[in-house]
């Protein structure tokens, strides 16, 4: 079975700054999907960022990106000139390409902005 | 789009009672899905449907759970009788078929369920 690990239960950032959030995963599997997604408090879970295992290039969204390491199986988010509306939960989550669509979630980082 | 809509928002009962959430997906989409978060287990997922046949039921944790899709319009979850260790906040999600290139799954604002 696939598993999704968060190290970081909190994290905080200054407004403006820069900030990583960590996630590692096992799977046997060579085809996948990564994600993270964003949980504010108002409990709405919203995609960030998808990436494909099979894709080298690490996906972009404005300024939110990751680095993908596939034989290390880490999926990082980095979040550039951090903004206030960025605090919220983060989930990193799994999903395979074949079979099974359920997405298979991390713990979840808490992420602070600090003004 | 109204996105995937689930009602209601917030549901408190007594425990033995009856518990019905409901779900709406966004429409056009093939695949529908029910999550489940708490502080201890996080978010798992309880159960999916194709094409309104369940596919995955692994996940639901007792008898006492039961889900259906009688049309691609509209899903339930069903818990009978509740107990307290069943509240949690219920997410619905949906999403196109796997496959499609644009199948990321949409989810809800969920609904909490508090059950004394």
């Amino acid at each position: 079975a696939q598993t999704v690990t968060q190290s970081q239960p909190e994290m905080s950032v200054q407004e403006a700054e820069t900030v990583t959030l960590s996630c590692t995963y096992d799977t046997s599997e060579s085809d996948y999907y990564l994600f993270w997604y964003k949980q504010p408090p108002s409990r709405q879970m919203i995609l960030v960022i998808r990436q494909e295992a099979y894709k080298q290039q690490n996906a972009t969204e404005n300024r939110f990106s990751v680095n993908f390491q596939k034989a290390a199986k880490s999926f990082s988010l980095k979040i550039s000139d951090s903004q206030l509306g960025d605090a919220a939960m983060y989930f990193c989550a799994y999903r395979s390409a074949r079979g099974a669509q359920k997405l298979v979630f991390g713990q979840g980082t808490r992420l602070t902005i600090n003004p | 789009d109204a996105g995937v809509i689930q009602s209601p928002r917030h549901e408190v009962t007594e425990m033995g009672q009856e518990v019905t959430l409901r779900c709406k997906p966004i429409s056009g989409h093939n695949s529908l899905f029910w999550y489940r978060q708490t502080m201890m287990r996080g978010l798992e997922l309880l159960i999916y449907f194709n094409n309104n046949v369940p596919i995955d039921d692994s996940g639901m944790p007792e008898d006492r759970f039961s889900a259906k899709m009688p049309n691609a319009s509209f899903s339930t979850l069903k818990i009978q009788p509740s107990e307290p260790r069943d509240s949690a906040v219920y997410f619905c999600a949906s999403s196109l078929a796997p496959g499609t290139g644009e199948d990321e799954q949409f989810f809800g604002p969920g609904t909490r369920l508090t059950v004394l």
